[in-house]
Formats: C-alpha cells, structure tokens, sequence
C-alpha cells in the first residue's frame, strides 16, 4: 500500500512568521510532488509543485524534496491569516502518471 | 485557459434515490479526468478515473458508476443512494505527467 503521510494539525504559527508543513512518503520510486491549499468548503488548489532533489520558491512558497529521505516540505514564508487553510500533500507513485496519492492534510492556522 | 466546471454545486437526496453528477472541461484535450470524495474532516479517496472516452478505472467497490461519453465529459452516477455516500466530490483533470487540476465540487447530503 502506497502511502503518503501529514501530521494533521493544527499547526498553529503567529503572522509573519515560517510555517512549515511536512510530507513523508512511501513508494521509494515517486518522482513527481505537490502541494495543494485548501480552504474550508472549497476544492484543493494546487500551489506548488517539485520534481527534483533540493529547494524550489515562488513567491513566500518554497517547497523542499529529499528523496533519499522520502520527504517533502512546504515552508510558508511571512505567513499570513488568509494563509490558513489545510494543506495537502499529494504524490505521483512509480509506475505511471495516472494517479496522485493523497495526504490526509495538515491545517494551517495563522493568527494575528 | 483551462477550465473545468461541476454541477450542482449542492445537492440533498434521499437513500435510495439515483444520483447524476457531471464534470465537464474547456481548453484541452484528451485530459485525464478523476473522481474524488471527501468525506467531512478527510482525505481524498480516488473512486474513478478515466484516460480517455469510455476508459474507466474504478479503484474502490462501491454503489457508485462512472462514465466518460465525450473527450471532456466525465459523469458520476448512483442508482441507490446510501447514507455513507454523503460527502464533497470532486472532479480533476490533468495531461500526463503533470499535475491536477480540480474543479468547484459537489457537496452531496443523503438524507
């Protein structure tokens, strides 16, 4: 069974400061990773993605994968509260494309 | 731009009635295309997905059917609700080997 794991929260962090979201991952052969936002009653947007070993930014986003550790991070820098949300992990396992595998979420609280 | 569009937004059935929900996608081709519930306070559970018309990968035994009749059509049905099918459901698409996209939901209470 391909899993793909989050501490489910709430994490809570004051505003302005990094929050950083974790990610372990099962399937030692996964090449492609995501990270999606999800506010309370919508669908996930998608917000990162990683593909390789090391470090990735967009703007306050900066995404962070280690392969040889199975992990994925997500630190949100100079978080704010419409940063609040849960995030989730999701994961492209060997094999194909075809499907993502999902994290159960971790939610974000950011307060002023 | 891509877009992808679900209807209803919400719906409220009784137990035992048929169920018809409908994704549809603008502005590509040939998309995979996905079903997913969540039930309330959970994850993602994948319960279709289809790679092309008629291709349908069913990946949880359940009361629920799938079906694409056209390139960006892609419909989710039931002919006997149960309780335990309540929950948001939601449509994606992506083209391989990127990443997906999901569209607004559907947010399903059996009564």
């Amino acid at each position: 069974q391909k899993e793909v794991e989050q501490n489910s929260g709430p994490l809570s962090v004051p505003e302005g400061a990094i929050a950083s979201l974790n990610c372990t991952y099962s399937d030692r052969g996964s090449q492609s990773f995501f990270w999606y936002r999800q506010y309370s009653g919508k669908s996930p947007e998608l917000i990162m993605s990683i593909y390789s070993n090391g470090d990735k930014e967009d703007g306050r986003f900066t995404a962070q994968l280690n392969k040889a550790s199975q992990y994925v991070s997500l630190l949100i820098r100079d978080s704010q509260p419409s940063d609040s949300a849960t995030y989730l992990c999701a994961v492209a396992p060997s094999g194909g494309y075809n499907k993502l595998i999902f994290g159960a979420g971790t939610r974000l609280a950011v307060h002023p | 731009s891509q877009t992808i569009h679900q209807w209803p937004a919400t719906l409220v059935q009784p137990v035992g009635s048929p169920l018809s929900l409908e994704c549809t996608v603008e502005g590509t081709s040939n998309p995979n295309l996905y079903w997913y519930r969540q039930a309330a306070g959970r994850g993602l559970q994948l319960l279709f997905y289809s790679v092309g018309i008629g291709q349908i990968s069913s990946e949880v035994p359940q009361n629920l059917s799938a079906s694409r009749p056209q390139d960006r059509q892609f419909i989710l049905s039931s002919k006997k609700l149960l309780l335990s099918d309540s929950g948001f459901y939601l449509c994606a698409w992506s083209v391989p080997p990127t990443e997906q996209y999901f569209g607004p939901g559907t947010r399903l209470t059996v009564t």
